[in-house]
């Protein structure tokens, strides 16, 4: 079955500081991957996605790239703020199908 | 709608009890679904449906859980005779289209379940 795994948290590091939060995959066929932010108190909301090998999908300074000969999908941000405090949810979506499947999270705290 | 709304965001009942969470999904959404996330078991799926039929109901964790959806909108998750091991946030989530390749699940805030 499908399944994806995060690099464990929790992860604290200082302001302007650079983050990477490992995400890799098990598959069949050609999944599409995503990120996904709880911020506190609040719902899950897509960070980025891709949907095919060596899409790079970013926003809000994020990014992550689909490598499909490694299956992973790290996370990574140059510079965090203490605004990006949360939890951090990499996803997979395989293409036939119709449920998310989720890694464990990742608890990110930034320090000022 | 401006995004998908649960209700109610709270719910504490007591062992035995009966249960009934709402999902309103976002206006013009035709794939909904319904996921849990609880502590020891990280975010799992329980039931998608597609308008108001659901072809994929393998994630319900056992015949005390079931699920409707109406009218191609509104869905209630049903929880009879609740557990203590209930206890979790339920995520309802809609997309435009079921079954696109990357099509993005869009969830609501959540129902926060305890049952005592």
């Amino acid at each position: 079955g499908n399944s994806v795994t995060q690099m464990e948290g929790p992860v604290t590091l200082s302001e302007e500081a650079f983050l990477t939060i490992n995400c890799t995959y098990t598959a069949t066929g050609y999944p599409s991957l995503f990120w996904y932010v709880q911020y506190p108190g609040e719902g899950l909301q897509l960070l980025l996605k891709a949907t095919k090998a060596d899409d790079k999908g970013s926003n809000k300074g994020f990014e992550a790239t689909y490598r499909k000969e490694t299956t992973s999908f790290h996370l990574e941000k140059g510079s965090v703020q203490v605004s990006d405090s949360a939890v951090y949810f990499c996803a997979l979506l395989e293409t036939s199908g119709s449920r998310l499947t989720f890694g464990e999270g990742t608890q990110l705290t930034v320090n000022p | 709608g401006a995004g998908v709304s649960q209700s109610p965001s709270n719910k504490v009942t007591e062992k035995g009890k009966d249960v009934e969470l709402r999902c309103d999904p976002i206006s013009g959404h035709t794939a909904l679904y319904w996921y849990r996330q609880s502590l020891g078991q990280g975010l799992e799926f329980l039931i998608y449906f597609q308008g108001n039929s659901a072809p994929d109901k393998s994630g319900l964790p056992s015949d005390r859980f079931s699920a409707e959806r109406t009218g191609g909108s509104v869905s209630t998750l049903t929880i009879q005779r609740t557990q203590q091991e209930d206890s979790a946030v339920y995520l309802c989530a809609s997309s435009l289209f079921p079954r696109g390749v990357g099509e993005t699940q869009y969830f609501g805030p959540g129902t926060r379940l305890l049952v005592l």
